[in-house]
Formats: C-alpha cells, sequence, structure tokens
C-alpha cells in the first residue's frame, strides 16, 4: 500500500515557466511534508518542507502548497532553470512515540526536465 | 552546516566478505537512518536510531547489522550479501524533535 504517491512520473518544462510537482497521501496521521531533490549518484537534497498547520511556504523560487482536506500537496518552481533538472521526491512524515524521532516515507519521484 | 558523511562513496563486495559502511553528523541530531535505494525506486527505510538506540528495524535480513557507537557515528555492518542487495545505502539524521531529515550522499553497495 504506498501512502505517499507521485503520479506523473515525469516533467518536462520550457525555462523561465513554472514547474508544478503534485503529491498525494492517504495517512492522515503524517503531520509535516517535505521536498527533495535528487540528482543521479547523489543522495537527496532537502528543497523546502510544510507543517500540517499551514497550507502553503514560500522560499525564493519554491513554494509548497498543501491542501489537508484533499490530502494533496504540490511543489511550485518559478521561474524554472535548466539547473533544476532532477528527480523530485515528496516525502510525508509522521512524530514517531517514545521519543523514536520521525520517520519519512518518500513518493516515487518526478522526473524534472527544464528545456532551455 | 547540515552535513552528514558517509563512506566509502563505493563499495565492491563478495558474498562471502565482511564490511562496513560508516556514517558521521557533528549537527548535534540525535535521531539517526539508514535506507536503501534501488535505481528509479524511492527510498526506503532499513533501520532507525534514536539517542543510540535501535527504535525501528523495518524487517531488515540479519546480514545487514546497524551500529550505533555514539550519537555522532552510524555504522551498518554487511555480511554474507546477495546481488541484490546492490544499491545505494543512505545514511541521514535529524534533530529528535525536528521534523527535516537531512541525507548523506550515499554508498554505493555492488555485491559479486
Amino acid at each position: 500500500d504506498q501512502q505517499v504517491k507521485q503520479n506523473s512520473p515525469s516533467l518536462s518544462v520550457q525555462e523561465g515557466r513554472i514547474s508544478i510537482l503534485n503529491c498525494d497521501y492517504t495517512n492522515s496521521m503524517f503531520d509535516y511534508f517535505l521536498w527533495y531533490k535528487k540528482y543521479p549518484a547523489e543522495g537527496p537534497t532537502f528543497l523546502i518542507s510544510i507543517s500540517s498547520i499551514k497550507d502553503k511556504n514560500e522560499d525564493g523560487r519554491f513554494t509548497v502548497f498543501l491542501n489537508k482536506s484533499a490530502k494533496h500537496l504540490s511543489l511550485h518552481i518559478v521561474p524554472s532553470q535548466p539547473g533544476d533538472s532532477a528527480v523530485y521526491f515528496c516525502a510525508a512524515s509522521r512524530t514517531l512515540y517514545n521519543n523514536a524521532g520521525n520517520m519519512l516515507t518518500f513518493g516515487g519521484g518526478t522526473r524534472l526536465m527544464v528545456k532551455p | 552546516d547540515t552535513e552528514v558523511t558517509q563512506t566509502p562513496k563505493h563499495l565492491v563486495m563478495g558474498m562471502t566478505n565482511k564490511k562496513s559502511l560508516k556514517c558521521e553528523q557533528h549537527m548535534g541530531h540525535r535521531a539517526m537512518y539508514w535506507y536503501k535505494q534501488k535505481a528509479k525506486k524511492p527510498p526506503e527505510l532499513m533501520f532507525v536510531y534514536s539517542y543510540e538506540k535501535l527504535s525501528i528495524n523495518e524487517s531488515v535480513p540479519s546480514r545487514f547489522s546497524p551500529e550505533c557507537p555514539n550519537s555522532s557515528l552510524l555504522n551498518l555492518h554487511l555480511h554474507a550479501l546477495q546481488p541484490e542487495d546492490s544499491a545505494l545505502y543512505l545514511c541521514a539524521s535529524a534533530a529528535m524533535f525536528g521534523n527535516t531529515i537531512y541525507f548523506g550522499e550515499g554508498s554505493w553497495l555492488t555485491v559479486v
């Protein structure tokens, strides 16, 4: 059972335009959501996150929107740049009990290609 | 500084070998993780350590043995692996009451 889904395996966008990456989740226990960017042969790099008490978080060219009722979040990149080309993973976190830390569940990833 | 350092970056081992992957962070994070990632798949959680104690084991085979010697170090001991265990192994850490998990660059493991 895939609790976090990214239904678009790939997305192609022209440089300077907006990239919108989507993510859906099913587990209502998730209370924090993150986006990671991953280049081949490297570990995921944290991009931006949002708490479940918010519906929007912005950091420079990156904005994440959360719609809790729809269990949906999206990452907007404006303007898109060729260097943004990578695989983007959506991840959902839930706080574990007994001070066990947090656990991430990843979506399958979306490959973004930004064309010059 | 949000750096998680993993060594080695690449490892080739035979099915009878014993080797270890190492991970280090100096951010004061008390939660540390091992993830496994196969090509074109998302990372999959293997182990979680909190306050140097194993808190989560996601039914990982015993040929993978984690160890947390202190709050900055996390090891993954490998023994009698199978070729299908070849993957990118990612270490990560997070503040205990923080929500952002930071990943290292990963160790590419090839089992021959």
